[in-house]
């Protein structure tokens, strides 16, 4: 059975440049949580989808926003990019509040 | 605000010698809390969690209330235990997928 699968695996983006990041859960589950690791700290929330609704989002700027489909996959949008967007960005899912499950994350790097 | 705390951004050791992995929490009440395993060139996946009381892989954690601790703990570290440590908890104010981590706890296991 595939994990949580996360698309792409690096990329790099020019500052003031948009970028989408996008998410698979595990089958059957039915909600995505974005999460930021910046080097050297633990990951920090962003947002959580369930049943294609926002149900949480962190201290993110408005710059940050996301959705999840039908299938329950989901996408991070980020604009604007900052240098300090620069991390990795883990999307988790879980069944009903149950053990979450990490992807391996996409590394994002702005210049 | 919420928060985990992890003392410790390195623990070093030899193998056989026991492992105590430190962390506190911020907040009064019942709190949900985890330990989360990184493996080199893995995902974040799940060690244990307090409310299951299960030994994982030879490690428990015990939830100490007065002191606002659930220390990771290991009598005889083992080489493959080396790893990168994280406390996470779920906020107060309830939601799954919303865990709050600390900034992680670098294991090193050495011959």
């Amino acid at each position: 059975d595939a994990g949580v699968t996360q698309s792409p695996t690096h990329l790099i983006k020019t500052r003031g440049q948009h970028v989408t990041l996008r998410c698979s859960p595990i089958s059957g589950h039915k909600s995505v949580s974005w999460y930021q690791q910046v080097l050297g700290q633990g990951p920090q929330f962003i947002f959580q989808y369930y049943e294609k609704e926002e149900r949480g989002r962190g201290n993110f700027p408005d710059r940050f926003s996301a959705r999840q489909f039908p299938n329950y996959s989901s996408e991070l949008n980020v604009n604007a990019l900052l240098l300090g967007d620069s991390a990795l960005y883990l999307c988790a899912s879980s069944y009903s509040g149950n053990t979450i499950y990490f992807g391996e994350g996409s590394w994002l790097t702005v210049v | 605000a919420q928060r985990v705390t992890q003392p410790e951004k390195l623990l070093s050791v030899f193998k056989g010698a026991p492992v105590e992995l430190k962390c506190n929490y911020s907040y009064s009440g019942s709190p949900e809390l985890f330990w989360y395993v990184q493996y080199s060139r893995q995902r974040l996946q799940l060690l244990l969690r307090h409310i299951s009381r299960e030994s994982i892989k030879g490690f428990t954690a015990d939830l100490n209330k007065g002191e606002t601790s659930f220390h990771l703990k290991k009598p005889f570290a083992q080489e493959e235990d080396s790893a990168m440590y994280y406390c996470a908890s779920y906020p107060i104010s309830g939601g799954y997928n919303k865990l709050i981590f600390g900034a992680g706890t670098r294991l090193a296991v050495h011959p």
